[in-house]
């Protein structure tokens, strides 16, 4: 099983550009939600993906756009970067059941720099 | 509003010390409560968690207790280890909500 796969690893981008990120949820699972973790931080909830809508949204602008495709798999768009974008962008996976969502797993996480 | 409170670190040990990393959440109802560790470079990986008062979760020697009457999540280990040094998230969450993450505890073991 290889568990939650995110990619890049890390990259740098300039202001004003745009990145997508992407990830690969763990076997079995349909829910993916995105998460900021600044640097001396703890992870921020982005959104949330399921049946390729966005079900749930925490509190970013819409420049943070995603889209989740029928295998399951999803992207992070982020639209005019700023500094304060630069942090670990953390993918997680989890299943769908009866009652509610099952623990979720999560990737190694994407390090956006933006310069 | 909803969230979590951890010790701040970074939080530097003796190997075998014991080690106490408190954690206090602000939830209504009866959420679910975890601990997580995230080593240099890496992701989150689940170290622990409880689901309903009273339950001690454990793992790799480290146990928390819910503790609905404090709204408390201790993370605790008797004897650390060099490799045990990371950073350690508490949080809390319910099915079919996101979840609510503390600043993370840092934790340097020197041999």
């Amino acid at each position: 099983d290889a568990g939650v796969t995110q990619s890049p690893t890390h990259l740098i981008k300039t202001r004003g550009q745009q990145v997508t990120l992407r990830c690969s949820p763990k076997s079995g699972h349909d829910t993916v939600s995105w998460y900021q973790q600044a640097l001396g931080q703890g992870p921020q909830f982005i959104f949330q993906y399921y049946e390729e809508e966005e079900r749930q949204r925490g509190n970013f602008p819409d420049r943070f756009s995603g889209h989740q495709f029928p295998n399951y798999s999803s992207e992070l768009n982020v639209n005019a970067l700023l500094l304060g974008d630069s942090a670990l962008y953390l993918c997680a996976s989890s299943l769908e059941v009866a009652g509610g969502l099952t623990e979720a797993f999560f990737g190694q996480g994407t390090r956006l720099t933006v310069v | 509003g909803d969230s979590v409170t951890q010790m701040e670190g970074p939080v530097t040990l003796s190997e075998e010390a014991f080690l106490t990393i408190n954690c206090t959440y602000t939830a209504t109802g009866y959420p679910s409560l975890f601990w997580y560790v995230q080593y240099p470079g890496e992701g989150l990986q689940l170290l622990l968690k409880a689901t309903k008062a009273d339950d001690k979760g454990s793992n790799k020697g480290f146990e928390a207790t819910y503790r609905k009457e404090t709204t408390s999540f201790h993370l605790e280990k008797g004897s650390v280890q060099v490799s045990d040094s990371a950073v350690y998230f508490c949080a809390w969450g319910r099915r079919n909500t996101p979840l609510v993450f503390g600043k993370g505890t840092r934790l340097s073991v020197i041999a």
